[in-house]
């Protein structure tokens, strides 16, 4: 199985600083087609995730623009420009190139 | 706009097994996958399986093999998962998830509690 270590495990930012995660996979995550399938996710308190990154980079849907995913092969990073209160929560990678599909074990994202 | 719906909370005596449903809307059922993950309380995301809506086929992860099961209804666009000989550590919230290339819409929830 595919092992995805994220770090830090807790953030303390300041509001309109930024924040870094990095997600570092045991195997590359590049698919057979070329694609790599590395999302984020990002938990608030009491709700279910919400995806804002797949495909290392592509922004999902209503996401704002101040979320961005890098990286290739075994290393990803999750950048938030300018902390604000909304983005406090838990922060999840994920990757979609083999079963079983896995997690990181979630970073925790609170205002300093 | 997509959605799924999952049933609501759940309590269940140990041994017993629990099945919940996932109503989708807002998109082709059949064009995407939908997987179950798990949460235990103040823990992390835990993948449990998926189904492909379009014949039914389902991988699961290997710890669930042989007490978990995942259907579909393809006139109702609505996907069952069931556990069976429920233990204390299944105790968690389930959701539903549609997939493609990333786990992109989420159900609510389901809580279930084995007691």
């Amino acid at each position: 199985d595919i092992v995805l270590t994220q770090t830090p495990l807790s953030s303390p930012v300041a509001l309109g600083q930024p924040a870094s995660i990095s997600c570092r996979s045991s195997q590359s995550l590049v698919y057979s087609d070329g694609n790599t399938y590395l999302s984020w996710l990002q938990q608030r308190p009491g709700q279910p995730p919400r995806l804002l990154i797949y495909e290392t980079s592509k922004r999902f849907s209503g996401v704002p623009d101040r979320f961005s995913g890098s990286g290739t092969g075994t290393d990803f990073t999750l950048r938030i420009s300018r902390v604000e209160g909304e983005d406090v929560g838990v922060y999840y990678c994920a990757h979609a190139t083999q079963f079983p599909r896995t997690f990181g074990q979630g970073t925790k994202v609170e205002i300093k | 706009q997509v959605q799924l719906v999952q049933s609501g909370t759940e309590v269940k005596k140990p041994g017993t097994s629990v099945r919940i449903s996932c109503k989708t809307s807002g998109y082709n059922f059949i064009s995407y996958h939908v997987h179950w993950v798990r949460q235990a309380s103040g823990q992390g995301l835990e993948w449990v399986g998926k189904i492909t809506p379009q014949d039914g086929s389902t991988i699961f992860a290997q710890k669930f093999q042989g007490r978990v099961t995942m259907s579909r209804d393809t006139s109702t666009n609505t996907v069952y998962f069931e556990l069976n000989s429920l233990r204390s550590d299944d105790t968690a919230v389930y959701y539903c998830v549609r997939d493609r290339y990333g786990p992109d819409y989420w159900g609510q929830g389901t809580l279930v509690t084995v007691s």
